[in-house]
C-alpha cells in the first residue's frame, strides 16, 4: 500500500532563508506527483505537477525534485517570505486513475 | 472561470440526518472526486468519477453516496450522518484523471459537524 510522509510537521524560519520540504513515498511506481499549498480554513491549490519522467519543476521562488528511485520528492522555496506561510502538501498518483494519495503536511511559519 | 465551487461552507447535522454537499466545475472535467480532511489522518479519497454516468469508490466509501448526471456537478450525500464524518470534505476536478499532466484543483471545502 502507497504511504506517503512528509517531515518536518512543522516548520518555523526567518524570512529570507531559503528551505527545503521532504516527501517521501514507499512505491516507486507513481504516475505524478504533486505539490499542494493550503492556507488555514481554505481549500487546496496545485503548485508544481511533476510527472514520473521528469526530475524537477519550477515556479518562479519553488523548484520541486523528483527522485523516483529513492521515493523522494522536495520542494525548495527561495528567499523565503512571510507571505509563504501555510500548509504544504505533497499527494502522488499511483498509476493514471487520477486518485491522490497526500502526506500530512508540513505547516511553515515565516516570521518577518 | 469560477473554478471548482462547494456548498455550504458550513453545516451542522444531529446524527442520523441526511444533507447533500453540493460541487460544481464550470471548466469542462472530466474527472471529480470527494476527500475528506481529518486531523492526524490527511486527506482520503471517499468516491470519484470518471465522467457523467460513471462513479466508483475511493478509501473511505461507507456512509456516503454519488452521482453524475452532468458533467459539472458531483454531490455527495450523507444517508444518515455519524459524529465520525465531522469532517472537512473538499471537492476536486481535473481534465482527464489519467493524463500526467493533469493538475487537480480543488474547492474551498465544507466544513461539517456532527452533533
Amino acid at each position: 500500500k502507497q504511504e506517503v510522509t512528509q517531515i518536518p510537521a512543522a516548520l518555523s524560519v526567518p524570512e529570507g532563508e531559503n528551505l527545503v520540504l521532504n516527501c517521501s513515498f514507499t512505491d516507486s511506481a507513481i504516475y505524478n506527483l504533486q505539490w499542494f499549498r493550503q492556507d488555514p480554513g481554505k481549500g487546496l491549490t496545485s503548485l508544481l505537477l511533476i510527472q514520473s519522467s521528469q526530475r524537477e519543476q519550477t515556479s518562479g521562488r519553488l523548484n520541486a525534485s523528483l527522485d523516483k528511485s529513492s521515493g523522494r520528492s522536495t520542494l525548495y522555496i527561495a528567499a523565503s517570505q512571510p507571505g509563504d506561510s501555510a500548509t504544504y502538501l505533497c499527494a502522488v498518483t499511483p498509476g493514471n486513475t487520477g486518485k491522490l494519495i497526500f502526506g500530512q503536511g508540513t505547516t511553515l511559519q515565516v516570521k518577518p | 472561470n469560477a473554478g471548482v465551487t462547494q456548498t455550504p461552507k458550513f453545516q451542522v447535522l444531529k446524527t442520523g440526518q441526511s444533507m447533500t454537499l453540493q460541487c460544481a466545475q464550470d471548466m469542462n472535467h472530466e474527472y471529480m472526486s470527494w476527500y475528506r480532511q481529518d486531523p492526524g489522518m490527511g486527506l482520503r479519497l471517499i468516491h470519484y468519477s470518471v465522467g457523467a454516468g460513471i462513479t466508483d469508490q475511493g478509501e473511505v466509501p461507507n456512509g456516503y453516496n454519488v452521482s453524475r448526471s452532468t458533467t459539472e456537478d458531483f454531490p455527495l450525500r450523507l444517508l444518515s450522518a455519524a459524529p465520525s464524518q465531522t469532517s472537512v470534505y473538499f471537492c476536486a476536478s481535473s481534465y482527464t484523471g489519467y493524463t500526467s499532466t493533469d493538475t487537480q484543483y480543488f474547492g474551498p471545502g465544507t466544513r461539517l459537524t456532527v452533533l
